[in-house]
This record gives structure tokens, sequence and C-alpha cells, in this order.
């Protein structure tokens, strides 16, 4: 029983590299998410999708895209990465009740 | 827009005592859920209970109750019996509208005591 997948769980990037954050989910739910969460911010909505095929932008987009590839995955890039694109990423996924957390993703920008 | 305060930055409480963590929320949904989760050091979210707007009773699971206050807008979360282990960031949360995407508050840190 997986859950929600997160890949990979810690990535050091220098400034300007890009990369694809990739989450999966085995529970059938129409919608993802992806938050970020800093030191003393608590989790900030990045972008989710409320069903395949559909993307809308939360809280903190600026500087990331995502794709819903299909109804199980939902991947989040960086195009050119900034340290202030350093924290924690999380994927999750639900529908009204209690929204399923991947393990994170530590991502650090030098 | 939905906002979740949390006032309380740390907490400490003893071993084996009750805990209430405070949260109170603004929304100008009619429809809308209250989470509480737990994240320990480890770093995983691990959800601990849920609160409808509508439900009429308090939600419990275990040695966790949420205090539903809906005229003051809160919704705190008490730990009975306190345990080493419930050491831990807790954050409220909400949903609400049509896509169901939480709203986070900044958490507070709770250290059991032996």
């Amino acid at each position: 029983n997986a859950g929600v997948t997160q890949t990979p769980k810690f990535q050091v990037l220098k400034t300007g590299q890009s990369m694809t954050l990739q989450c999966a989910q085995d529970m059938n739910h129409n919608s993802m998410y992806w938050y970020r969460q800093d030191p003393g911010m608590g989790l900030r909505l990045i972008y989710y999708s409320a069903s395949e095929g559909t993307t809308d932008k939360g809280e903190v987009p600026n500087g990331y895209n995502v794709s819903r590839l299909n109804k199980r995955e939902f991947s989040l890039r960086l195009e050119s990465a900034a340290p202030s694109q350093t924290s924690v990423y999380f994927c999750a996924s639900g529908y009204s009740q209690p929204q399923h957390f991947g393990d994170g993703t530590r991502l650090s920008i030098l | 827009a939905q906002k979740i305060t949390q006032t309380q930055p740390g907490m400490f409480v003893q071993e084996k005592e009750a805990v209430t963590l405070d949260c109170t929320y603004d929304t100008s949904d009619p429809s809308y859920g209250l989470f509480w989760y737990k994240q320990p050091s480890s770093g995983e979210m691990i959800f601990l209970i849920y609160q409808g707007s509508y439900d009429q009773q308090n939600a419990t699971e275990g040695r966790y109750s949420l205090n539903f206050q809906k005229a003051r807008k809160s919704a705190n979360l008490v730990i009975s019996a306190s345990q080493l282990g419930d050491s831990a960031m807790y954050f409220c949360a909400m949903s609400g509208g049509s896509n169901y995407k939480l709203t986070f508050g900044k958490g507070t840190l709770l250290t059991v005591n032996p």
C-alpha cells in the first residue's frame, strides 16, 4: 500500500539548473497538489490539479510548472532553479476527506 | 480567501497530561473542513482528525479530539494523556470551495516532557 510516492527524496541543484519532481498516487484520487514548506511559513500551495487534464495555480506558483500526466501522476518542474526555491516539497492527493501526503522532497539550490 | 491562525509557536506539556493546541480560522465558504496534521522530526505529514463545518458533534479519534466552536471560528486540538511520542509540530488546516485544497497555519511545536 504505497499511497503517495515522491521522487527523489533529496536533491541538490545549482542556480539555473532545471529538474522535475515526480509524484504518483495509487488511491484513485481525482485531486493532486504540490506544497512547499519553509521554516516558519507552514505549508503553502504551489499548484493543484482537481482532475486529470486540469491544473491551477495556488498561492506561490512563480518559478514552477506542473503536468498532470494521468490520473496517478502529477509532476512539478523547476525550469531555472533559484536559491529562493530551497525548500521541502510535498505532494498530496485526495478529495474532501484528508489529503494524503508523500514523504517529501528536500531540495537545496546552491 | 481562507486563513488559519495558530497563535502558539511552541507548547510544553508533562507526560500523561492533556494539552490544547489553538486554531482559529476565517472563511466565507459556507461549507468547509478542518484538519489537524502531525509532523514529527522525521518530516512526514500524518493526518490526525477531521471536522466538517456541518458536523453537529465534535470529532474524536482515540486520544485526539477537535473542540469545534463554529460561532467563534475556532477548531482547537485536544490531546489527552500526552505521550513522549506526541512531541512534534502540529498543523491546523482548512479546506473549502470546490477544489478542497488545504490552507495551513504556521504550526505549533509541542514538546512532551517526561
